[in-house]
């Protein structure tokens, strides 16, 4: 079984640019995630989707950070405009089912951003 | 607000020694229990979760760990330590409220393994 796929694994950009990511989650699962993960610290949620809608975006910077997850599938987030604080590993994972104690969150290799 | 506090960001151990990294939980309600591990530029592995069966829980790599609800406590233990337990490990909690299973992380433990 594929696992969740991300691209790039590194990127570099200076202040005021703009980044996407892309998410591929393993094939048949509806919840898809995005974490943040700064140096030194542990994951935050930033956004989660079941099938194509959102559930929980509570802790997304809408200013700058937008998200979508068109078809229900891939997913891609941007930021725009990127500030020096954004520099963390962005981490995109997946859940076979959304509720349930059961569940459990397949995470990708992450993208590496680099804000200068 | 769901939380968890791992304390110690770096833990060192030596090969064959136990393994043994602490976790707390703050909940509003019984809460499900993760340990996730992360090896240099790889994405999080689960090795084990609690869901309310079992309060010693056994998971991947000769790992365990215990729910304590009296000590609010989820600590994850290993007899023996191997030079490829060498990682950054995390624990979560979720609540699973209205059907939203957000994970919240710890900081996470640096394991060193010392042969």
């Amino acid at each position: 079984e594929a696992g969740v796929a991300q691209s790039p694994r590194y990127k570099i950009i200076e202040k005021r640019q703009s980044v996407a990511f892309w998410c591929n989650p393993i094939s048949g699962h509806a919840t898809l995630y995005w974490y943040q993960q700064i140096l030194g610290q542990g994951p935050k949620l930033l956004i989660q989707f079941q099938n194509n809608g959102v559930v929980d975006d509570s802790q997304l910077p809408k200013d700058r950070f937008s998200a979508e997850r068109l078809k229900g599938v891939d997913s891609t987030l941007k930021i725009q405009p990127a500030k020096l604080e954004d520099s963390a590993v962005y981490l995109c994972a997946s859940s076979l089912v959304l509720a349930g104690p059961s569940y459990e969150q397949y995470f990708g290799p992450g993208t590496r951003l680099t804000v200068t | 607000a769901q939380s968890v506090t791992q304390l110690g960001s770096h833990v060192s151990v030596s090969e064959g020694a136990l393994v043994l990294l602490r976790c707390n939980y703050s909940s509003s309600v019984p809460p499900y229990l993760f340990w996730y591990v992360q090896y240099p530029n790889q994405g999080l592995q689960l090795l084990l979760k609690y869901t309310s069966a079992a309060t010693l829980v056994k998971g991947i790599n000769g790992f365990e760990a215990e729910f304590k609800k009296s000590e609010t406590s989820f600590h994850l233990t290993k007899p023996s330590a191997h030079m490829s337990d060498a990682a950054e490990y995390f624990c979560a909690v979720s609540e699973g409220i209205n059907g939203n299973n957000r994970l919240a992380f710890g900081k996470g433990n640096q394991v060193v393994v010392i042969p």
